[in-house]
């Protein structure tokens, strides 16, 4: 089965740069998620990582390390709407997408102060 | 459409009384999924479909829970014989599949008195 384990809270300023952790263990792995989750809304996509390294996206990037079971989501140049939850995800059973449903973990409350 | 469309966004029921929620992916996704999600936590995985197929229903809590997605597009989550404890925000996504991820919809929020 999986396990995913994430912070529950975190704390950051305006401006700072934040990094979000996520460790996994999976019997079988292809890809990790990071989702966006403001106060009342709905999980939104942020990321995909399938490789390891680091994937760029604007102020957002993400890393993976599979050897280690280990992601991290990075935020830059941090904004008041940056405060959300931020969940990490990963296909059970080994399939990734359509082939199978993503584990949550249970989401990074992450707090913006000015 | 669009985006995922669920119905209703709230469902106020009676304890022992049974409820349908309804859920509209978006046209050309394959495969659509529901989730649980309590406040304060991710979301728990139910059940999921490939076109009209139930590919896993593992989550689903007993069996006063059912889904189905008759035409391989609308789907509904039915939960018969509602408890309190079957209280909570209930939403549904769908997925071109790969590394495009899921598109959630708004929600029902299903609360049991």
């Amino acid at each position: 089965g999986q396990n995913i384990d994430q912070p529950t809270e975190m704390t950051a300023t305006e401006g700072a740069i934040v990094q979000i952790n996520c460790t996994y263990q999976t019997s079988g792995f292809n890809g990790l998620f990071w989702y966006q989750q403001h106060a009342g809304e709905a999980p939104t996509f942020l990321s995909y990582n399938v490789l390891d390294g680091l994937e760029e996206k604007g102020r957002f990037s993400s890393f993976l390390s599979r050897s280690k079971g280990y992601s991290y989501l990075l935020l830059k140049e941090l904004q008041m709407k940056d405060s959300a939850s931020y969940l990490c995800a990963v296909p059970d059973t080994g399939y990734g997408g359509s082939q199978g449903n993503l584990i949550f973990g249970k989401g990074t409350k992450l707090s913006v102060k000015p | 459409g669009a985006g995922v469309s669920q119905s209703p966004r709230y469902k106020v029921t009676k304890r022992g009384q049974d409820v349908a929620l309804r859920c509209d992916p978006i046209s050309g996704h394959v495969s659509l999924y529901w989730y649980r999600q309590a406040l304060g936590q991710g979301p728990e995985f139910l059940t999921y479909f490939n076109y009209e197929a139930q590919q896993d229903k593992s989550g689903l809590p007993n069996d006063r829970f059912s889904a189905e997605r008759p035409e391989g597009s609308i789907s509904t989550l039915t939960i018969q014989r509602t408890e309190q404890r079957d209280s909570a925000m209930y939403r549904c996504a769908s997925s071109l599949g790969g590394g495009h991820g899921y598109t959630f919809g708004s929600g029902t929020r299903l609360t049991v008195v």
